[in-house]
């Protein structure tokens, strides 16, 4: 079975500061990994998504995330924050294998302030 | 764009009524699935197919029922609504040739049960 965590269901940033946004999971098998986010009123959009090739995952504007196995953890970042960041997201973890389910966290919603 | 549509996008409904909502797809996916959106609890899976007439109970299956009569249609019924069910529902598709289990979403439709 597959559990994620998301520490913190609202996080504040500055517009241009660092934007970290954290997530452990729980999983019997290796895992992968995923990043979405959702703007308001929208669908969930794929971010990012970790399958074991390489452990520092690049995903699309300008976010990225590090796969730990020691801290069984997978947080989202990026540099610097814009305000178009502003919106919710959501970690999810699926099994590499025999398992055709994502199970999702409670989310993080992100402010930005000007 | 994974040319997913979602059919009502705003419903409102009455306790006790039946409602379907319809997920439609137009790239021949094999994996279907419907999730329900409520604040603090991220998505969770209410059904989900592996194929026509081939489904498969989520964590949150009580009250509601699904069909998949054509690879391209899902359908998600509520039998009789109830306040409860008051909520965000999205469909989503699983990604096929170099996927791994990421899943991509339809728009979402809000139902409101009075």
């Amino acid at each position: 079975a597959q559990s994620v965590t998301q520490l913190g269901s609202h996080v504040s940033v500055s517009e241009g500061a660092l934007v970290l946004l954290r997530c452990n999971y729980s999983s019997s098998v290796p895992p992968y990994l995923f990043w979405y986010v959702q703007y308001p009123n929208q669908g969930l959009q794929l971010l990012l998504k970790y399958t074991s090739a390489a452990t520092l995952v690049k995903g699309i504007n300008g976010f990225e995330a590090e796969f730990k196995k020691s801290e069984t953890s997978f947080h989202l970042t990026k540099p610097s924050a814009h305000m178009s960041d502003a919106a919710e997201y959501f970690c999810a973890v699926s099994a590499n294998f025999g398992n055709e389910k994502l199970t999702f966290g409670t989310g993080t919603r992100l402010t930005i302030i000007p | 764009d994974a040319g997913i549509t979602q059919s009502p996008r705003h419903k409102v409904t009455e306790t006790g009524t039946p409602v379907t909502l319809r997920c439609h797809q137009t790239e021949n996916h094999r994996y279907m699935y419907w999730y329900r959106q409520d604040p603090g609890h991220g998505l969770r899976l209410i059904h989900y197919s592996y194929g026509v007439k081939d489904t498969d109970k989520g964590e949150v299956s009580d009250g509601y029922s699904v069909s998949r009569s054509k690879t391209e249609d899902f359908l998600l019924t509520l039998e009789s609504a109830t306040s409860s069910q008051t909520s965000v529902y999205f469909c989503a598709i699983r990604g096929t040739s170099g996927s791994y289990n990421e899943q991509y979403f339809g728009p979402g439709t809000r139902l409101t049960v009075t």
